[in-house]
């Protein structure tokens, strides 16, 4: 109940092509649903994060759709661009845990 | 603001060794987690800290173990080095002792031969 499943493992897309990752959970205390980016060689960083209480939200390129009944959320990236090239993991946790549940990844490579 | 810093970079270490590493949380963050990944098992959480506690553990032998300061640096250390625990250990500093908004380092990248 813990788990996080994410899909696909890997996405190839064209340059302003719109890839779209996702997730599903069990748990239906998680509350807090983020999407990180990891560069080879980088740690995962912050990309954007939802809470139920909202069905989507835009920052720049990237939105994040959420369905609670469905308890399935997804990560859309507009306008793709060869440097979005990246793993991409979501993730969930709830106020009563201090850990983040991380989906398996998905590497995506944007090609010009 | 400076970010997550983690020390050292890259190490190598033989099987039966032990290793410290260190974390360096963001200045006003007083939660620190660990994870390991590894391409196999992916990202999993070690454990967390907040204000030189530890809250939560994952499931990991007690060859791991970690201390958080009284500035909210953490280390973890790892015992009788294996060969599985070859990954990458990332550090993730909170300004909160929850999962929310966790702000990772570059990672401690371990070699055990």
């Amino acid at each position: 109940q813990q788990q996080v499943k994410q899909s696909p493992q890997s996405l190839i897309v064209q340059k302003g092509g719109i890839p779209i990752i996702n997730c599903a959970y069990e748990n239906t205390a998680f509350d807090y649903f983020p999407w990180y980016q990891q560069f080879p060689g980088k740690g995962p960083a912050l990309l954007i994060a939802i809470r139920p209480d909202v069905s989507e939200k835009k920052e720049g390129r990237f939105t994040i759709s959420f369905n609670k009944s469905a308890k399935q959320f997804s990560l859309h990236i507009m306008d793709s661009q060869p440097g979005d090239s990246a793993t991409y993991f979501c993730a969930a946790s709830s106020e009563d845990t201090d850990k983040l549940i991380f989906g398996t990844g998905t590497r995506l490579q944007v090609f010009p | 603001k400076a970010g997550v810093t983690q020390t050292p970079r890259y190490l190598i270490k033989t099987r039966g060794q032990q290793v410290t590493l260190s974390c360096s949380p963001i200045s006003g963050h007083r939660s620190v987690s660990w994870y390991q990944q590894t391409p196999g098992q992916g990202l999993q959480f070690l454990f967390e800290y907040f204000s030189e506690t530890q809250r939560n553990k994952g499931n990991f032998p007690g060859r791991f173990s970690g201390r958080q300061f009284s500035n909210s640096r953490s280390e973890m250390n790892v015992s009788t080095l294996e060969l599985g625990d070859s990954a990458l250990y990332l550090c993730a500093s909170s300004r909160t002792a929850t999962g929310y908004e966790q702000y990772f380092g570059p990672g401690t990248r371990l070699t055990v031969t």
